[in-house]
């Protein structure tokens, strides 16, 4: 069946660090990869997709690149900002199926 | 356009007691999907909707049912609650069945069963 991957957290960074999390998945077909992203309170939303292999979804200052030979669909960031303290989920959809598989999110602290 | 919009957004319950979540959404979107949030278990699917008048199983169905009342309207219901039912519920829709949609969610509805 479909899964996804991510890395643990808390993520604690200083702001204007470089953030990377890692997201790798499995798939029976040909899926779309999505990070959505879900402040304190609030629902999840979208941040950044990328629906073929080798596609690059970005948004807001982050980006993540669709590696089909690694599975993976990492999420990265120039210079993180206090306000970008979140939840991250990685999910995927598969071509065959009509619902979307979630991570278990990574939780991102950024301190001033 | 106010997206997708969940009631209510807090519950307090008694075992054995039952309620309704409700769920509306105006992009006139086809597919609806109900999921809840647990600490450490991501969001997991309970029942989905792809079209008006259609209705399936997810992974977690068990102790739910679902109604969808019509293009907008989507609801979940605890005919039974149980403590295991304590969780947040997201209700999210999304334009078609295509693999490439967006899903758009809700605010969520916290619901703690005592």
């Amino acid at each position: 069946g479909n899964s996804v991957t991510q890395m643990e957290g808390p993520v604690t960074l200083s702001e204007e660090a470089f953030l990377t999390i890692n997201c790798t998945y499995t798939a029976t077909g040909y899926p779309s990869l999505f990070w959505y992203v879900q402040y304190p309170g609030e629902g999840l939303q979208l941040l950044l997709k990328a629906t073929k292999a080798d596609d690059k979804g970005s948004n807001k200052g982050f980006e993540a690149t669709y590696r089909k030979e690694t599975t993976s669909f990492h999420l990265e960031k120039g210079s993180v900002q206090v306000s970008d303290s979140a939840v991250y989920f990685c999910a995927l959809r598969d071509s065959g199926y009509s619902t979307l598989t979630f991570g278990k999110g990574t939780m991102l602290l950024v301190s001033p | 356009n106010a997206g997708v919009t969940q009631t209510p957004k807090f519950q307090v319950l008694k075992t054995g007691q039952s309620m309704t979540l409700q769920c509306a959404q105006d992009m006139n979107h086809n597919s609806m999907y109900w999921y809840r949030q647990d600490p450490g278990m991501g969001l997991r699917l309970i029942y989905y909707s792809a079209s008006e008048g259609t209705t399936d199983k997810g992974e977690v169905p068990n102790g739910y049912n679902v109604s969808r009342l019509n293009k907008r309207e989507f609801s979940l219901r605890l005919e039974s609650a149980a403590p295991s039912q304590t969780s947040v519920y997201f209700c999210a829709s999304s334009e078609a069945g295509d693999y490439t949609d967006t899903q758009y969610f809700g605010p969520g509805t916290r619901l703690t069963v005592l």
